[in-house]
């Protein structure tokens, strides 16, 4: 079984903070995809990277995609509230893996 | 786009009764969907995946003759939670998949409780 491994598990943070979430495998993938979802909803993606190196932005957060394909990163810049939630990653290659899973709670 | 849906979003049932779950795909051809179950602040944990036509293929330790999961068309994907008992008791997440795209798109999930 492949595993995706997201640190930290848990984060708490005040609001206007910077945070990193880190997702690992020992596998490499063909995309991978980063989700956030809110108490009692469905994950909603926010973006898939394809390219070793690929860093994408999303007003502020910042993806990167490993130059190996085996690793990603998500950076929030001064978070918010409205950032609270389980943040999962996602990799895909002919089956779709899910990380660990790290909780954000961002407070007022 | 991308837009999948599921209902109920919560349920209450007592023990021993079936549920019935259903996911469509509203605006696109799901040729693949997925049914998660998920725990408070934990990852999901994928039950089984099943492609339109063709029967669903269930993750180890996932009781196919209790969680019974037909796909029947390209939008619509079913799970049924039969002989309900408490432990059922989850967060039921479906996701769609459509053909030659990576990502999956999920549906707001449904509550289920067993009384």
């Amino acid at each position: 079984t492949q595993l995706l491994e997201q640190s930290p598990q848990f984060l708490s943070i005040q609001e206007g903070e910077n945070l990193t979430v880190y997702c690992n495998s020992s596998s490499v993938f063909s995309s991978l995809q980063w989700y956030r979802q809110e108490p009692g909803e469905g994950p909603v993606l926010l973006v898939t990277v394809v390219t070793g190196g690929e860093v994408k932005k999303l007003k502020r957060l910042t993806f990167q995609f490993g130059d190996a394909r085996k690793d990603s990163s998500l950076h929030i810049t001064a978070a918010q509230p409205g950032d609270t939630g389980l943040y999962l990653c996602a990799g895909a290659d002919n089956q779709f893996y899910f990380g660990t899973g790290t909780s954000l709670t961002v407070i007022p | 786009g991308a837009v999948v849906s599921q209902h109920p979003s919560w349920v209450i049932c007592k023990s021993g009764t079936s549920v019935k779950i259903e996911c469509r795909s509203l605006d696109f051809q799901a040729t693949t969907m997925f049914w998660y179950r998920q725990f408070p602040k934990q990852s999901l944990m994928l039950m089984a995946t099943s492609n339109e036509g063709s029967k669903a293929t269930y993750e180890q330790g996932v009781e196919k003759d209790k969680f019974l999961i037909n796909h029947a068309s390209l939008t619509l994907s079913t799970l049924t939670v039969t002989s309900a008992h408490p432990e059922d008791s989850s967060f039921y997440i479906c996701s769609a998949q459509d053909r030659g795209y990576y990502e999956q798109y999920f549906g707001p999930g449904t509550r289920l409780t067993v009384t």
